[in-house]
């Protein structure tokens, strides 16, 4: 049963654009949550996270938004860059717990 | 800050033999995790230990699979009679004793596992 769900498996976006990636969960339970970004042959690289406390959550370019009404996140990479080409995962856990629960992932191409 | 290590980084291995990884966290975190990601999927939750003590193993770890961390520092994923359906990417990550729970973790570069 998947409870993190990336609907979009690729986005192409221009650079300088603003790139939007959605998540949606299932669990009510999830009010912890992350995204990573991972390149080939790496392992996948913290970007930013945000509580449940919060609907907004900033760190240079990117930005998460939460709409826990609709179980639905978002990160907002602007302007995007071509490094930002990568597979970005969303992840997510309840507070008093400690394994991250993923979705399969959505690979971004920023083209020049 | 040298990040977290694996070794190997790649493994071929022949259906029924034993295999061993290896995991080494950032210095300080005393907390440790192992997930499997196959093609096409994200990172699957297999086990975490805090310090050396082993807290919780997911469904997905069969009897074949066995992990340690002797003295709360390196862990070791091995699998035993391995079969085809062990091919996968093998991560590890640990994340910080001081931070809240959860918090955010930081991968390694994986060990990818194929078996013929």
């Amino acid at each position: 049963d998947q409870q993190v769900k990336q609907n979009s498996p690729s986005l192409s976006v221009q650079e300088g654009r603003i790139s939007i990636l959605n998540c949606d969960y299932t669990n009510s339970m999830f009010d912890y949550f992350l995204w990573y970004k991972k390149y080939p042959a790496e392992g996948p690289t913290f970007l930013i996270s945000i509580s449940s406390i919060k609907d907004k959550n900033e760190d240079g370019r990117f930005t998460v938004f939460l709409n826990k009404s609709a179980k639905h996140l978002s990160l907002h990479i602007v302007p995007s860059q071509p490094g930002d080409s990568a597979v970005y995962f969303c992840a997510a856990s309840p507070s008093n717990d400690y394994k991250l629960s993923f979705g399969a992932g959505t690979t971004v191409t920023v083209r020049a | 800050d040298t990040g977290v290590s694996q070794n190997p980084r790649h493994k071929i291995t022949k259906r029924g033999q034993n295999v061993t990884f290896r995991c080494d966290p950032i210095s300080e975190h005393n907390r440790l995790y192992w997930y499997r990601q196959t093609l096409g999927q994200g990172p699957e939750f297999l086990t975490y230990f805090q310090n050396e003590a082993q807290l919780e193993k997911s469904r997905l770890l069969s009897d074949r699979f066995s992990a340690e961390r002797p003295k709360g520092s390196f862990s070791t994923l091995e699998i035993q009679r391995t079969e085809q359906g062990d091919s996968a990417m093998y991560l590890c990550a640990s994340s910080s004793k001081t931070g809240p729970v959860p918090s955010e973790q930081y991968f390694g570069p994986g060990t990818r596992l194929t078996v013929t």
